[in-house]
């Protein structure tokens, strides 16, 4: 069974600070790792990833994904309070286009 | 372009009773998606919906809950009779094609469900 493992699953940071999410995998045949913001209830996309050592960037958002170690981190700058949420971290197989999320980290970013 | 579009946005049912929710996906999107979140999980897959068939319903409770796609579009996801396990956030989401986007998927607000 696929597995998702997150980490923290929870920080406090003042805005400013810069932080760093983990998301560790297991999955069978692996096709995407994709991350996804949830304020309140609807998860939005941010990055999907599907090769090795090739950042994506969004502003003060990047993600990169390590196949061989079977992690991915997920880094925001410069945070703001509206950084607030909790990110979702998720895998999909070859064979459909299930999610298989983690728990999520609950990030809170204080004035 | 509109979103993915959930009703009601919140219940509270006693247990034993039974709900509904509906969803209505993004316009063109082919493939359907119900997840069931409990508070302090992510959430989970209970059944996925390619046009009206359904092409995965492993985790879904089936002495309890079921789900439709008439006609491809709407979705309806029912339980009955409800347990108090079932309180939860239940999510919504489309996607254009099967497989296509390797996963990107557009949520909707999804239903809070308490079962008390």
């Amino acid at each position: 069974e696929d597995k998702v493992v997150q980490s923290p699953l929870s920080l406090v940071v003042h805005e400013g600070d810069t932080v760093t999410l983990n998301c560790s995998y297991e999955v069978t045949n692996f096709r995407s790792l994709l991350w996804y913001k949830q304020e309140k209830k609807a998860p939005t996309f941010l990055f999907m990833l599907t090769s090795s050592g090739i950042e994506k960037k969004s502003g003060r958002l990047s993600s990169i994904l390590d196949k061989k170690e079977l992690f991915s981190i997920l880094n925001i700058t410069a945070t703001q309070t509206g950084d607030s949420a909790i990110y979702l971290c998720a895998v999909t197989e070859t064979s459909g286009s299930r999610l298989t999320f983690g728990e999520g980290t609950q990030l809170t970013v204080n004035p | 372009e509109a979103g993915v579009a959930q009703s009601p946005r919140y219940k509270i049912i006693e247990k034993r009773q039974s709900v509904a929710f509906w969803c209505n996906p993004i316009s063109g999107h082919a493939t359907l998606y119900w997840y069931q979140q409990i508070l302090g999980q992510g959430p989970k897959l209970l059944i996925q919906f390619q046009n009206n068939g359904v092409v995965d319903d492993s985790q879904l409770p089936k002495d309890r809950f079921s789900a439709e796609r008439l006609k491809g579009v709407d979705s309806t996801l029912k339980i009955q009779p409800a347990k108090l396990e079932d309180s939860a956030v239940y999510l919504c989401a489309s996607s254009l094609v099967r497989g296509q986007g390797l996963g990107k998927l557009f949520f909707g607000s999804g239903t809070q469900l308490s079962v008390l």
